[in-house]
């Protein structure tokens, strides 16, 4: 079964400094799809990034971009020119492309604090 | 449009009472997930529903744990007998598309979280 492991319970950074959250995942395939999702106070998961592991250009999203490194199976995120409203607990999660596999595999996650 | 929705948004309730939890996916989502959360942990996965397709239950805990969906629309997760270790967050999603292409989005509700006392 497939495993995300996320090895930092907690993060903090200062306002405006770059922060890199890290990502493990164990899978057979060798094709497939990394989500970070973000998960503010108000529980609600948005999806901040998305990464397709037959691509090898890194996905990036304005300030938020990945370090894909699929032989490490490695998926981390930095975050630049960090804000007050990143503020948040940090999911990545994987989920097979096998039609019909459709549930996405959460790692245990990470907090996010942003010093002003 | 509107978001996926749940209710209620809290529920306490005592050991052994039956409970049950609603979703209403985004309008013409054919895919539905429900996961659970517990206290600062990830998600984990329970069940999915496509369109009129047989459900995934593979993720579901016990038999105390089932779900329903009238077609498209609303679902219901229903935890028989509940246990202090249902104890958690309970998010619904759903994504568009037949078939549920693996490169469609889940859309999050703001989840239910259950209390058992």
């Amino acid at each position: 079964a497939q495993t995300v492991t996320q090895s930092q319970p907690e993060m903090s950074v200062q306002e405006a400094e770059t922060v890199t959250l890290s990502c493990t995942y164990d899978t057979s395939e060798s094709d497939y799809y990394l989500f970070w999702y973000k998960q503010p106070p108000s529980r609600q998961m948005i999806l901040v990034i998305r990464q397709e592991a037959y691509k090898q250009q890194n996905a990036t999203e304005n300030r938020f971009s990945v370090n894909f490194q699929k032989a490490a199976k490695s998926f981390s995120l930095k975050i630049s020119d960090s804000q007050l409203g990143d503020a948040a607990m940090y999911f990545c999660a994987y989920r097979d492309i096998i039609q019909g596999a459709q549930k996405l595999v959460f790692g245990q996650g990470t907090r996010l604090t942003i010093n002003p | 449009g509107a978001g996926v929705s749940q209710s209620p948004s809290n529920k306490v309730t005592e050991k052994g009472k039956d409970v049950e939890l609603r979703c209403d996916p985004i309008s013409g989502h054919t895919a539905l997930y429900w996961y659970r959360q517990r206290l600062g942990q990830g998600l984990e996965f329970l069940i999915y529903f496509q369109g009129n397709s047989a459900p995934d239950k593979s993720g579901l805990p016990s038999d105390r744990f089932s779900a329903e969906r009238t077609g498209e629309s609303v679902s219901t997760l229903t935890i028989q007998r509940t246990q202090q270790e249902d104890s958690a967050v309970y998010l619904c999603a759903s994504s568009r598309g037949p078939g549920g292409r693996p490169t469609e989005t889940q859309y999050f509700g703001p989840g239910t979280r259950l209390l058992v006392l």
